[in-house]
């Protein structure tokens, strides 16, 4: 079974600020990797997703995430945040051949971003 | 394209009463759709797997009998929380799988695609 860590749990950063989230997963074979957001009092929204070719992956808003297979991470980033990028973060790992019946994607704990402005 | 809607998005139901959640995939065809749940200020936790044509598979510590999935259909999938108790009161959202084709890149398959939400009060 793979999990997910998300080592801040709340960041507090000021605009234009750089910002850099981080997550680490477990899973031993292929991964899909997904950073979601999720604006208060909103739904889930795919910031960006990482499944194959290049390991620096850029989403929507600014915001970019790199693979580093050996570190088992996939840490979000962003280099000038605003204060609509409050918001909580949820970083999410399926790996592929996990599965059985039950293989919904892994959700870290997420990561509570207030920018200040 | 790859819109999920859930239905209703808030409901206020009295304890022991039972309340049924649908998530339709709008535009596409999902031979499995997944139950999530998040308590306030808490991460996702999936509740089970919903796979067209077959029985749910449930997480562990997940009750089948009290949360019962029903997968009618290639855009539907139905949540209903049975004999609700205050503490079955959460939000609960559903994510749909696009169906394999040859058509499709093997990402799109693996991608999910969310619902709003459906938020649970249970007095």
């Amino acid at each position: 079974a793979q999990s997910v860590s998300q080592h801040n749990h709340h960041v507090i950063l000021s605009e234009a600020a750089s910002l850099e989230l981080g997550c680490n997963y477990s899973y031993g074979g292929t991964v899909n990797l997904f950073w979601y957001v999720q604006y208060p009092g909103q739904h889930l929204q795919l910031l960006l997703k990482y499944f194959s070719g290049d390991p620096l992956v850029k989403g929507i808003k600014g915001f970019e995430a790199e693979f580093i297979k050996s570190k088992f991470s996939f840490n979000l980033r962003k280099p000038s945040v605003q204060w609509s990028d409050t918001a909580e973060y949820f970083c999410a790992v399926y790996g592929l051949g996990s599965g059985g019946g039950a293989d919904g994607l892994t959700f870290g704990k997420g990561t509570h971003l207030i920018i200040q402005p | 394209g790859a819109v999920v809607s859930q239905h209703p998005s808030w409901v206020i139901c009295k304890s022991g009463t039972s309340v049924k959640i649908e998530c339709r995939s709008l535009d596409f065809q999902a031979t499995t759709m997944f139950w999530y749940r998040q308590f306030p200020k808490q991460s996702l936790m999936l509740m089970a797997t919903s796979n067209e044509g077959s029985k749910a598979t449930y997480e562990q510590g997940v009750e089948k009998d009290k949360f019962l999935i029903n997968h009618a259909s290639l855009t539907l999938s139905t949540l209903t929380v049975t004999s609700a108790h205050p503490e079955d009161s959460s939000f609960y959202i559903c994510s749909a799988r696009a169906r394999p084709s040859s058509q499709l890149a093997q990402y799109i398959y693996n991608e999910q695609f969310f619902g709003p939400g459906t938020r649970l009060t249970v007095l």
